[in-house]
């Protein structure tokens, strides 16, 4: 069974650029999430999917962040512009979902570079 | 709010020593409790869990045993290998429906043949 599948694995770009990530989850997997992962700490929750409605984005930055989950299987995100601080690895996530805890499912990450 | 404090990094070991990653948490409720590894080069990786106080989980001779009391979760493995190298998460769900995980720092954990 395939993983979660990100896309790119790394990206670098220059400040107010605009850059966008790939996901896509387990296949089956209704429950989707973005996660940020700055050097040295551990992931950070930005948004969670429940097939195509964003369930909880009140970490999402929504000035220059945004995201969606079209047909309620990829999942894009996207930073416009980017800023320097927003150098850091872009997780993807997936779960069956359902009201009690399932596994989550990583994929690899992007690592994202600002210059 | 829901915290994860997990020993700093790095940590570097000789095979087959024994490796322990203190962990300690701060949560309302009753929550859940997971280490998760990642490998170079690889994503996030659930390593094991325990569900409610004094549960022990398991799995690829790694092993963590929730502590209420002490509001613990360490990692122990009693020998390593160099193929356990990896960055190291504890994490928790808070009880209920809650899906949010809450991730510690990571330990960068090194084994040396």
């Amino acid at each position: 069974e395939a993983g979660v599948v990100q896309s790119p694995r790394y990206k670098i770009i220059e400040k107010k650029q605009p850059v966008a990530f790939w996901c896509n989850p387990i296949s089956g997997h209704n429950t989707l999430y973005w996660y940020l992962q700055n050097l040295g700490q551990g992931p950070e929750l930005l948004i969670r999917y429940e097939n195509e409605e964003a369930v909880d984005d009140s970490q999402l930055p929504k000035d220059r962040f945004s995201a969606e989950r079209l047909k309620g299987v990829d999942s894009t995100l996207k930073i416009q512009p980017a800023e320097l601080g927003d150098s850091a690895v872009y997780l993807c996530a997936s779960s069956s979902g359902g009201i009690s805890y399932n596994e989550q499912f990583f994929g690899p990450g992007t690592r994202l570079t600002v210059l | 709010g829901n915290s994860v404090t997990q020993m700093e990094g790095p940590v570097t070991l000789s095979e087959e020593a024994f490796l322990t990653i203190n962990c300690t948490y701060t949560a309302t409720g009753y929550p859940s409790l997971f280490w998760y590894v990642q490998y170079p080069g690889e994503g996030l990786q659930l390593l094991l869990k325990a569900t409610k106080a004094d549960d022990k989980g398991s799995n690829k001779g790694f092993e963590a045993t929730y502590r209420k009391e002490t509001t613990s979760f360490h990692l122990e493995k009693g020998s390593v290998q160099v193929s356990d190298s990896a960055v190291y998460f504890c994490a928790l769900i808070r009880g209920g429906n809650d899906y949010k995980l809450s991730f510690g720092a990571g330990t960068t954990v090194t084994v040396r043949a």
